[in-house]
């Protein structure tokens, strides 16, 4: 079955500094990876998202790579604010649904 | 526009008791999906439903848990005879299309049930 391995669990970094998040899966027949933000008491929210037919995208401070032969993924935060603290779930498309890894939890130290 | 809502927003109920969580999707998204979220853990599908089709339940965790979607578009999950391992944040997202073909899952704010 599906199963999305996300890490590290936590990771703390300096304002300004980057953030990386690493995500691999095990089905290779998903083509659709979309990155999730959630901030406290409230539901996921969308922040990027790749296709299988590439192998970057980017969105100002925020981008994604995606080696398909490797079955691995990569959240990319450049240039980290506050504001960016909250937990990161990468996800993989199933049949009906995504699989989500089990998050990360982003503080950004001012 | 709007968004994903649900209601309530939070919910304490007693063991043994039956709980009833409403999801409103995002008008004309065909596709509304069911989720778990466990304390401090990722999200765990448990029901999707597409149009008109038969829904895909093999998410959910026991017989105890059913949903429905009534007219394609409001969807209500019960849970009957709650047990404390049920307590968790449930999320409702929908999507104008298959999220297989990439179309994206927009999430509602979730509703904390609390079982005591």
């Amino acid at each position: 079955g599906e199963n999305v391995e996300q890490h590290p669990s936590t990771l703390s970094v300096q304002e300004g500094d980057s953030a990386v998040i690493k995500c691999t899966y095990s089905d290779s027949a998903s083509n659709y990876f979309p990155w999730y933000k959630q901030e406290l008491g409230k539901g996921p929210q969308l922040i990027i998202d790749i296709r299988s037919n590439v192998g970057e995208k980017k969105d100002q401070r925020i981008a994604v790579t995606l080696n398909k032969t490797a079955k691995h993924f990569s959240l990319h935060i450049t240039e980290t604010q506050p504001e960016d603290s909250a937990v990161y779930f990468c996800a993989q498309t199933g049949a009906n649904n995504l699989f989500f890894g089990t998050g990360t939890r982003l503080t950004v130290i001012p | 526009g709007a968004g994903v809502s649900q209601s309530p927003s939070n919910k304490v109920t007693e063991k043994g008791k039956d709980v009833e969580l409403r999801c409103d999707p995002i008008s004309g998204h065909t596709a509304l999906y069911w989720y778990r979220q466990s304390l401090g853990q990722g999200l765990e599908f448990l029901i999707y439903f597409q149009g008109n089709s038969a829904p895909d339940k093999s998410g959910l965790p026991s017989d105890r848990f059913s949903a429905e979607r009534t007219g394609g578009s409001v969807s209500t999950l019960t849970i009957q005879r709650t047990q404390q391992e049920d307590s968790a944040v449930y999320l409702c997202a929908s999507s104008l299309g298959w999220t297989r073909y990439g179309d994206t899952q927009y999430f509602g704010p979730g509703t904390r049930l609390t079982v005591l």
